[in-house]
């Protein structure tokens, strides 16, 4: 069975701070893993996606995340937030022509 | 560049009425998919196609069917329509090929289905 867990529903942070969006694994063969950013009433935005290669994936906006196979974690994390950053954030795993979704974590970034 | 279009962004419907929700992929993508979301909940798959045949289907009611046309637009139809329909529809695209799973999906902006 494919799945990934998010384990914080919220998660609040000051503006400038690091942020670390936490997402866990759980999939039958190699891990396809994305993370996608949801605005109010807009669709999702894809950030980044994990396939093969460097454990260290670069995205949009300044995000990156981490794939630690040994933890089964794919985190997403930006050095510095911005207010602007304040959205819904997924984490999602791909396989057999269907993406799975996390329950989704509430990023808030304080001025 | 050009965007997955969903068409109507808003809908109200009755009980019992049907509706009719159109997505329109990025061109030249091949594998089209249908997700419900729900208040405060995650995406539910719901239906996939590849090359205008169904490819998957997950948690969608009998009352809903969907197809994809010649063109690659997809329309998911749903009948006898229940206050639980009322959800945020989202229609994604991907370059995915059968099995291939490296690319990421583009999604719509949704159809926001409210049913009274």
């Amino acid at each position: 069975a494919q799945s990934v867990a998010q384990p914080e529903d919220q998660v609040n942070v000051a503006e400038g701070n690091p942020l670390t969006v936490k997402c866990t694994y759980s999939v039958s063969g190699n891990p396809y893993l994305f993370w996608y950013v949801q605005y109010p009433n807009r669709g999702l935005q894809f950030l980044l996606k994990y396939i093969t290669g460097d454990n260290l994936v670069k995205g949009s906006y300044g995000f990156e995340a981490e794939f630690n196979k040994s933890q089964t974690s794919f985190h997403l994390k930006k050095p510095s937030a911005l207010v602007s950053d304040s959205a819904l954030y997924f984490c999602a795993t791909y396989n057999f022509n269907k993406f799975y979704f996390g329950s989704g974590t509430k990023l808030n970034v304080k001025p | 560049a050009a965007g997955v279009i969903q068409s109507p962004r808003h809908l109200i419907k009755e009980k019992r009425e049907t509706a009719t929700l159109k997505c329109y992929p990025i061109p030249r993508h091949d594998t089209v998919y249908w997700y419900q979301q729900g208040p405060g909940q995650d995406p539910q798959f719901l239906i996939s196609f590849y090359e205008k045949m169904q490819s998957d289907k997950g948690s969608i009611p009998d009352r809903f069917s969907a197809q994809q046309f010649s063109d690659y637009h997809s329309e998911l139809n749903m009948s006898s329509l229940e206050l639980g329909d009322s959800a945020l529809y989202f229609c994604a695209s991907s370059l995915a090929g059968q099995g291939q799973m490296n690319t990421e999906a583009f999604f719509g902006q949704g159809t926001r289905l409210t049913v009274v």
